[in-house]
């Protein structure tokens, strides 16, 4: 079956602008999750969704920063005000529940703020 | 806050040498997973270790946790270029959903 997609898989952009991504999680899961991934450096956590809502957000580093899953699938991260340092791979994960100890990750959409 | 130290950080060996890379807490963790992550890829997950001590084979992949669950190391065996990629350690959060990672050990097998 299909695995986690993510679009686009690059993005380049200007210093300011608003980006949008895009993530379609293998269907049927019901847990979500965004991580960022800085060169060099592990993924991060960003936010967890369970269905429809975000269950935990702690993990997005300040008000530009905003996800949804308006229908409990597909999920879009969207990034106000672009800065240079929000330069990073961003990974999308699914799994079955979110006590599920197997993540399926996509192969992340790398944005580059120039 | 990257809590989970690995090491090496990178790592360049020829086919057919062994190698083992290493994951390391000052916490003590309820579970640790290890991944691999490839070049224009996300991690896929290659085991998950819960109890102190535990040793699982995965053909040439053999992944220990420490009897104290705060280290865990991956020992390949006769490396492949096939290997080459970013292994990660992550130890799950509370409920399980929570990732955190390690800053990964950079593998290049050499043919």
């Amino acid at each position: 079956g299909a695995g986690v997609s993510q679009t686009p898989s690059n993005k380049v952009t200007e210093k300011g602008k608003y980006v949008e991504l895009r993530c379609d999680p293998i269907s049927g899961h019901t847990a979500l999750y965004w991580y960022r991934q800085s060169l060099g450096q592990g993924p991060e956590f960003l936010i967890y969704f369970q269905g429809t809502g975000a269950a935990d957000d702690s993990g997005l580093p300040n008000d530009r920063f905003f996800a949804v899953r308006p229908e409990g699938s597909v999920s879009t991260l969207k990034i106000q005000r672009t800065e240079r340092g929000d330069s990073a791979v961003y990974l999308c994960a699914s799994s079955l529940t979110a006590f599920s100890d197997t993540q399926y990750f996509g192969p992340g959409t790398r944005l580059t703020v120039l | 806050t990257q809590l989970l130290e690995q090491s090496p950080q990178f790592l360049s060996i020829q086919e057919g040498e062994n190698l083992t890379v290493y994951c390391n807490s000052s916490s003590v963790f309820s579970s640790l997973q290890w991944y691999r992550q490839e070049p224009g890829e996300g991690p896929v997950l290659l085991v998950t270790v819960v109890t102190g001590g535990e040793v699982k084979k995965l053909k040439r992949l053999t992944f220990q946790f420490g009897d104290a669950r705060k280290d865990s190391s991956l020992h390949i065996t006769a490396a492949q270029p096939g290997d080459t990629g970013l292994y990660l350690c992550a130890r799950l959060g509370g409920s399980n959903y929570k990732l955190t990672f390690g800053k990964g050990t950079l593998l290049t097998v050499n043919p």
